[in-house]
């Protein structure tokens, strides 16, 4: 069974620092996301991407993050001055055809801000 | 703001027995819908999805979507101790690029 590979799997920060969140989609998908899940609360919607580009964004997707395909198997997720409630986990996930198909999501990272 | 609903639960079910999830979304235009599982510090696992009103089996779990009231559910029968999770309700966006969650149900199924 193909998976999305996330990594770390657990990340501990100083409030301030930059964090890089790392994933590898399913080799033949397309469409790639990132949500967070705050301790206890839902799922939410970060960002999307396909064709190397940003095709959507949440508000919660601001200025401090960014994503990347850097090649043709990573997809990254930057946090550029972590804040203590950016503490959550992180799930990258992927499909074939976009949201209209489910999403198979990575294994996660938590990230803890200190 | 686009919204999903969910009862938090728990819902306590024996083994066995039927479990019955529901999920009410707002945003009129959306066409999919999905049930995912989520174990406690894991990811979502996508159950099945549907698109159209009626009913949809695919093993032990059945889910059924009516539109018009705008109303998705989640039957899962036969319920098993290693069914007890959290089953979250998603909804596609009917424009955008993304799925909005509910809260999900917690699922609690005693031996």
């Amino acid at each position: 069974e193909p998976e999305v590979t996330q990594t770390p799997s657990h990340q501990v920060t100083q409030m301030g620092q930059e964090v890089i969140l790392r994933c590898v989609p399913i080799s033949n998908h397309l469409y790639f996301y990132w949500y967070r899940q705050i301790l206890g609360q839902k799922v939410e919607f970060l960002v999307s991407f396909y064709n190397n580009e940003i095709s959507e964004k949440s508000e919660i997707f601001d200025d401090q993050f960014s994503v990347e395909r850097p090649d043709g198997s990573n997809f990254t997720l930057k946090i550029r001055s972590t804040k203590l409630e950016d503490s959550a986990m992180y799930f990258c996930a992927s499909s074939a055809f976009g949201q209209n198909y489910g999403y198979t999501f990575g294994s996660g990272t938590r990230l803890t801000v200190v | 703001q686009k919204e999903v609903e969910q009862n938090s639960g728990p819902l306590s079910v024996p083994e066995g027995a039927i479990a019955s999830l529901n999920c009410t979304y707002s945003d009129r235009g959306s066409q999919s819908f999905f049930w995912y599982r989520q174990y406690s510090g894991k990811s979502p696992e996508l159950i099945m999805f549907i698109y159209s009103n009626g009913d949809k089996e695919d093993g032990r779990f059945t889910a059924q979507l009516n539109k018009a009231s705008q109303y998705v559910s989640l039957l899962i029968r036969d319920s098993q101790p290693s069914d007890s999770a959290t089953y979250l309700c998603a909804v596609n966006a009917a424009a955008g690029n993304k799925l909005t969650f509910g809260g999900g149900t917690r699922v609690l199924v005693k031996p």
